[in-house]
């Protein structure tokens, strides 16, 4: 059984540029939510993607979007980058629609300059 | 105020000493999730609890829902627990949101 994994590691962009953020969830898990976790701050609840479909968002604006994909991997995109974006950017998968427990990945960490 | 909130923020401890972390949250939740996090970013999953108390080796997590509160105690610390534990709130919307607290910061010494 592998565990979420996420792509890629580390990433530095300028403002204005656009960002894709990659993430494979644990075998099994239908559900994928994402988070932004700014510097000495908690995690952000960005949004949560079940079956294919986005199901719950957070505070974040348009410019923060997602896919999920058949086999349940997921991306999200980041448009027109500030530098507010500069965060560490986590998924966790789980199951039935996320009220199961979650299952992190190790993140991509996003500098915006 | 925030929605969820941990106490306290930063923990000093000697090898072996008994922790406990607290969490308080002012929303309705159906779970509550306790993390820990390494320096480097990786989060791990230690417990979500909707109610009662659970433990797993050296830790126990309790959650009391009336009054809306929870805590992690680890017992017997040791330095490989230094990292940072935060809580998280699963709303009771219709739609799976999560408020994260922003974090105990541990550090156990030898």
């Amino acid at each position: 059984e592998t565990g979420v994994t996420q792509s890629p590691t580390h990433l530095i962009k300028t403002r204005g540029q656009q960002v894709t953020l990659r993430c494979s969830s644990q075998s099994g898990h239908n559900t994928v939510s994402w988070y932004q976790q700014a510097l000495g701050q908690g995690p952000q609840f960005i949004f949560q993607y079940y079956r294919e479909e986005e199901n719950g968002r957070g505070n974040f604006p348009p410019r923060f979007s997602g896919l999920q994909f058949p086999n349940y991997s997921s991306e999200l995109n980041v448009n027109a980058l500030e530098l507010d974006d500069s965060a560490l950017y986590l998924c966790a998968s789980s199951l039935a629609g996320g009220r199961s427990e979650q299952f992190f990945g190790p993140g991509t960490r996003l500098t915006v300059l | 105020k925030n929605e969820v909130e941990q106490s306290p923020q930063n923990l000093t401890a000697q090898e072996g000493e008994f922790i406990t972390i607290n969490c308080s949250y002012s929303v309705g939740i159906s779970a509550l999730h306790w993390l820990q996090q390494h320096p480097g970013g990786g989060i791990v999953s230690l417990f979500m609890l909707s109610s009662g108390k659970k433990k797993h080796g050296r830790l126990i997590a309790t959650i009391n829902i009336q009054e809306k509160h929870s805590s992690l105690h680890i017992t017997a610390s040791h330095p490989r627990d230094s990292a940072v534990y935060i809580c998280a709130v699963r709303l009771t919307s219709g739609t799976y949101k999560y408020i994260f607290g922003t974090g105990t910061r541990l550090k156990v010494l030898a």
